[in-house]
């Protein structure tokens, strides 16, 4: 069974602060994302990254960066916290894709990151 | 217009009772389709992938209509545990990307 594993399931941090969300694949997974949920806004991608220190920004980037320097493991960092990005943060690891490859996404338990 | 549609609901039913949503997508290159399941709080769980002929897991069908760009999810028998929200996924070929729709609620009542 596919496990990914983020680090918090609640954080709370102060405006200003540097942030580091950490996440962590056991599947030999090659692709793994990191998306922001927020009420009626739906899942939205912020990074993702398809090999060992690539990576490729999504749909809101702004106010992130990421690292994937081990195949496993995909941190999320935060270069100056904001109070808007107080919000649920998810995790997702997935195979490399074929064309005729059904190949899910697999999520971690999330992430609730509060900046006061 | 949104990649990804699904009607918001709430969809309200008692017990037993038999639902279906349905989920619009706009990209016809679109290849690889699938249900997640996410309840209040939590995860998005997979719940099944949906396949060309339309598949079948328990009181779970899910189809597809290539032509008419939609896919369904049609749930037998409600139970109460079955409230949650269901996200639709859709992912383009040859893309590491998947789009997901905001997702419809269901409340299983007694």
């Amino acid at each position: 069974d596919v496990k990914v594993t983020q680090s918090s399931r609640y954080l709370v941090k102060r405006t200003g602060e540097k942030v580091f969300l950490e996440c962590v694949q056991d599947m030999d997974h090659e692709n793994m994302f990191w998306y922001r949920q927020d009420p009626g806004l739906g899942l939205r991608l912020i990074y993702f990254s398809y090999d060992v220190k690539m990576k490729e920004k999504g749909d809101i980037p702004e106010g992130y960066s990421v690292s994937r320097e081990k195949k496993e493991r995909f941190s999320l960092i935060l270069e100056s916290a904001s109070t808007n990005q107080t919000s649920m943060y998810l995790c997702a690891s997935s195979l490399a894709q074929s064309y005729i490859s059904n190949q899910p996404q697999h999520f971690g338990d999330g992430t609730r990151l509060s900046i006061l | 217009r949104k990649e990804v549609e699904q009607d918001p609901g709430p969809f309200n039913v008692p017990e037993g009772a038999t639902v279906a949503f349905n989920c619009t997508y706009s990209n016809s290159a679109s290849q690889s389709f699938f249900w997640y399941r996410q309840d209040c709080r939590k995860e998005p769980k997979l719940l099944m992938s949906v396949y060309s002929s339309g598949n079948e897991d328990g009181r779970f069908t899910a189809q597809l209509n290539r032509a008419s760009q939609y896919i369904s999810l049609l749930i037998r028998d409600s139970k109460l545990s079955d409230s949650a929200t269901y996200l639709c996924v859709v992912r383009p070929g040859g893309s590491y990307i998947p789009t997901f729709g905001r997702g419809t609620s269901l409340i299983v009542h007694p």
